[in-house]
């Protein structure tokens, strides 16, 4: 089992460029999440989806993010028109199962993204 | 939404020590308690986890206890070794995602 694989690990985008971060899950999982990690900060939560919907997207900005997980491939997060602000690590991870009338499962991560931008 | 808080932000120890490190949480709905392990550079891995229907659980040199009334929980580890220095998260989950503490930097010193 590969684990969560995101790619690319490292990403440099002029200011005003589009970023496009890939993230595929563990085979079987079928929860994905994304966080965004700032030096020396937590985790931050940024938006939940399953295959071919957003469940909750209520850590993402409004503008200029985006995210979807569509039926075959990875799943994306989009970031457009980026600025230096947007500079952090983003991580991947995905579960078996949520919280909601189920069992607990904890989530496995990627080893993310680090964007730069210059 | 949930609200976790972690302390200490650091933590030194000398080899063969005793961490603690604790975390509040704020929604009592909230019912699955994981910690995480992240090295400099690499992903956060899950270390031990805890459920809302268990006081304390423990694995080796590690240990995690939950007060669910005080909503608050802590991460123990016994015997600390140079390898464990890293920072650690905790983190809560209720409804469908985990709300992470911002984290303790532990240093062992050998």
């Amino acid at each position: 089992n590969a684990g969560v694989m995101q790619n690319p690990r490292h990403l440099v985008r002029r200011r005003g460029q589009e970023a496009r971060l890939r993230c595929s899950p563990m085979k079987g999982h079928s929860h994905v999440y994304w966080y965004r990690q700032l030096p020396e900060e937590g985790l931050k939560f940024m938006v939940y989806l399953q295959k071919e919907n957003i469940i909750d997207e209520s850590g993402m900005p409004k503008e200029r993010f985006s995210a979807e997980f569509p039926k075959e491939g990875p799943s994306i997060l989009r970031i457009q028109q980026v600025v230096r602000g947007d500079s952090a690590a983003y991580f991947c991870a995905s579960s078996l199962q949520t919280g909601t009338g189920g069992i607990n499962y904890g989530y496995t991560f990627g080893s993310g993204t680090r964007l730069t931008v210059v | 939404g949930e609200n976790v808080e972690q302390h200490p932000s650091t933590l030194s120890v000398q080899e063969g020590d005793s961490a603690v490190i604790k975390c509040t949480y704020s929604d009592s709905a909230s019912n699955y308690f994981p910690w995480y392990k992240q090295e400099l550079g690499k992903r956060p891995q899950l270390i031990i986890d805890i459920r809302s229907n268990v006081g304390e659980k423990k694995d080796q040199r590690i240990a995690v206890t939950l007060n669910k009334t005080a909503k608050h929980f802590s991460l123990h580890i016994t015997e600390t070794q140079p390898e464990d220095s890293a920072v650690y998260f905790c983190a809560a989950r209720g409804y469908s995602t985990l709300t992470f503490g911002k984290g303790t930097m532990l240093l062992v010193s050998p």
